[in-house]
This record gives C-alpha cells, sequence and structure tokens, in this order.
C-alpha cells in the first residue's frame, strides 16, 4: 500500500537536544497528522495541521505543513528520557475519506 | 470523555480459525477507521465506516470485513486466519464536522495467530 517516505528511519541523542523528522510523498494532502506510539500501545495524536505553510506548536513540539502540500516536519526541542517512541507522520489526502496514509516512523532514543 | 476503546487487548488463533474484533468510538464520533500494523509494512488501512456504510476500503482480501453499528460501534472480521494475519489491528475515531478532522486511536488489538 501507499506509504509516506519519512526520515529518519531512528535517531539516538542526548538529553537537551532538538530533535527534527520529515515526510514527504509524491502526492499533495489536505491534512498531516503527527503521533506517537509507545511500544503495545495506539498512536497518540500531537499535532494536527490542515493548511498548507500552517505552523503549529504544541509545547516543546512544532510541526509545519508544507507550502506544496508534499511534506510536513516535526520538530522536538529540548528533549526529555519520555520522548522516546517512535513517531509517525500521516496525511490524509480527500475530503469525504478520513483514510491515512502513514510514513513507517522514526525512532527516537534519548540518553540521559 | 472516555477514549477508543478496543478489545480484547491481546488474542491468540489457530490458522483457519476467525476472529471479531471490537471498537468503541469516542462518545459522539460517528466515523471508525481500521488499520493493520506490522514490522514489515508499517500501519496500513483496512476500512472506514460512517453512518454504518463502509465508505472507504483498503487493499485487502475479501477475508477482511467489518460493520458499523447504529450506535457507532464498529467491528472487524477475519476469517480463515493466516499466520501473516498477525497484528496490531488498531481502530481510529473521528468527528467529521466542517472538514478539519483529528483521528483518535484505541490501544489496538494484538491478534496472534500460531
Amino acid at each position: 500500500g501507499q506509504q509516506l517516505n519519512q526520515s529518519p528511519q531512528s535517531m539516538f541523542i542526548q538529553e537537551g537536544e532538538d530533535v527534527s523528522m520529515n515526510c514527504t510523498s509524491s502526492s499533495i494532502f489536505n491534512t498531516w497528522l503527527w503521533y506517537k506510539q509507545d511500544p503495545g500501545e495506539g498512536p497518540v495524536l500531537l499535532i494536527a495541521l490542515y493548511k498548507a505553510g500552517e505552523l503549529t506548536s504544541n509545547g516543546r513540539l512544532t510541526a509545519q505543513f508544507g507550502i506544496t502540500r508534499k511534506d510536513s516536519f516535526l520538530n522536538i526541542s529540548a528533549s526529555i528520557p519520555s520522548d522516546v517512541g517512535i513517531y509517525f507522520c500521516a496525511g490524509r489526502r480527500q475530503g469525504g475519506s478520513e483514510k491515512l496514509v502513514f510514513g513507517k516512523g522514526t525512532k527516537l532514543t534519548v540518553n540521559p | 470523555k472516555a477514549g477508543v476503546t478496543q478489545t480484547p487487548r491481546y488474542l491468540i488463533k489457530t490458522r483457519g480459525q476467525q476472529v471479531t474484533l471490537s471498537c468503541s468510538p469516542i462518545s459522539g464520533h460517528r466515523s471508525v477507521s481500521w488499520y493493520q500494523q506490522t514490522p514489515g509494512q508499517g500501519l496500513q488501512f483496512l476500512f472506514e465506516y460512517f453512518s454504518e456504510t463502509q465508505r472507504n476500503k483498503g487493499n485487502f482480501p475479501g477475508r477482511f470485513s467489518g460493520r458499523q453499528f447504529s450506535n457507532s460501534r464498529s467491528e472487524m472480521n477475519v476469517s480463515t486466519l493466516e499466520l501473516g494475519d498477525s497484528a496490531l489491528y488498531l481502530c481510529a475515531s473521528s468527528n467529521i464536522q466542517g472538514g478539519n478532522t483529528e483521528a483518535f486511536f484505541g490501544q489496538g488489538t494484538r491478534l496472534t495467530v500460531v
């Protein structure tokens, strides 16, 4: 099935460092969503983006909807150990359907 | 407000058997989508229901089916289970109003086929 290109696949950082990850696609999306998933749990919604160029923050997290509508990035500032997990981007292509296309995830490890 | 509830959390089934998974969306949400998550394929869309009607279907064989009830609760069924059906099955709930909708996931049902 179709998936978004998410990078990097994994990151190993020190506590306090900033983190950046992104998703790209050859197709246009109308909505970008960013999720965090802990082992054995379902994805938890972090940020939702609905407009090209939109920049939205949620605490130490900031995400942007690319101006071409084919990409999005997520930044985490001043990382802490509880930021550990897998981060997924998801795109919704059109109205009339809630179907989401997902990236393969970025696994984040934070060393205290 | 209660979140999305999926039952059961864990299931072990034998090849050839069939299984039914349940999802109760957030109160007031009428859209329910199902996803399969595996280490190799990631999160793949199965199907979406809104007001008891299937609105969209992913690229899965006919052994995978679903339905939605008048109270928006949804079930998915997998018949003639194969080893490759082992996965985390996730349900997402959305409140479709005005076009800007967020999707909230349940904790998932971990299905193991032996």
